[in-house]
């Protein structure tokens, strides 16, 4: 595709509900960044691949989280045991190596636990 | 945790004004990148500053960077409504992995 999709759009879970988001990077990227966005701040970062290794994830808020890209391409979010403090936007970002030239930021997916 | 913070949080201004935005952070830095936000919509890269550059243009956009002062300004000129949204700026921390500031949200008055 032309840019950075994710999937899905909008998503609700029941607090201790399990939810997976999906980003499908921009063909040919090798860089790939996960962020968290609360309303009315900016993105967290959360966690960074080079191809399928997840070099960095230093910015998971706790073990529920936990972030997969097996074939170096797409990847995949996942929220264990959703707490409400969790409902955010979630970002995906990708670039070609280093992001020297900016990232390319997917729309996002909004959670909200209730 | 935010490296940079911007500055100020919200401006309103009329269309045709300049609009000037600033952004300090606290450590080294290789590059640092200005995005901007529409409501409800993902991040669009706008211009990205060496560490060894001091400033640099792009169409309307104008932006400066001091790294003796660990600081950076956007300057819009000649703003359009089109203009209305979010505005970040990203450090990298010497790691390559874009770290944002909490935005200034930005209204332009047609």
């Amino acid at each position: 595709g032309a840019g950075v999709s994710q999937s899905p759009r909008y998503k609700v879970a029941k607090r201790g509900q399990d939810v997976a988001l999906r980003c499908d990077p921009i063909s040919g990227h090798v860089s790939l960044f996960w962020y968290q966005q609360a309303l009315g701040q900016g993105p967290e970062f959360l966690t960074y691949f080079q191809n399928e290794a997840q070099l960095d994830k230093s910015g998971l808020p706790s073990d529920r989280f936990f972030a997969e890209r097996p074939e170096g391409s797409v990847s995949t979010l996942k929220i264990q045991r959703t707490q409400q403090e969790d409902s955010a936007v979630y970002l995906c970002a990708s670039s070609l190596i280093a992001p020297t030239e900016g990232a390319f930021f997917g729309q996002g997916t909004r959670l909200t636990v209730v | 945790s935010q490296q940079g913070e911007e500055d100020p949080q919200a401006l309103s201004i009329q269309e045709g004004e300049n609009a000037t935005m600033n952004c300090s952070y606290k450590t080294s830095i290789n590059n640092l990148q200005w995005y901007r936000q529409n409501s409800g919509r993902g991040l669009v890269h706008l211009i990205l500053i060496r560490s060894n550059e001091r400033e640099k243009h792009s169409g309307r956009l104008r932006v400066t960077l001091d790294t003796s002062k660990k600081s950076s300004s956007l300057l819009i000129t000649a703003s359009r409504a089109a203009d209305t949204a979010s505005y970040f700026c990203a450090t990298d921390r010497g790691s390559y992995i874009p770290t944002f500031g909490r935005g200034t949200s930005l209204i332009v008055h047609p």
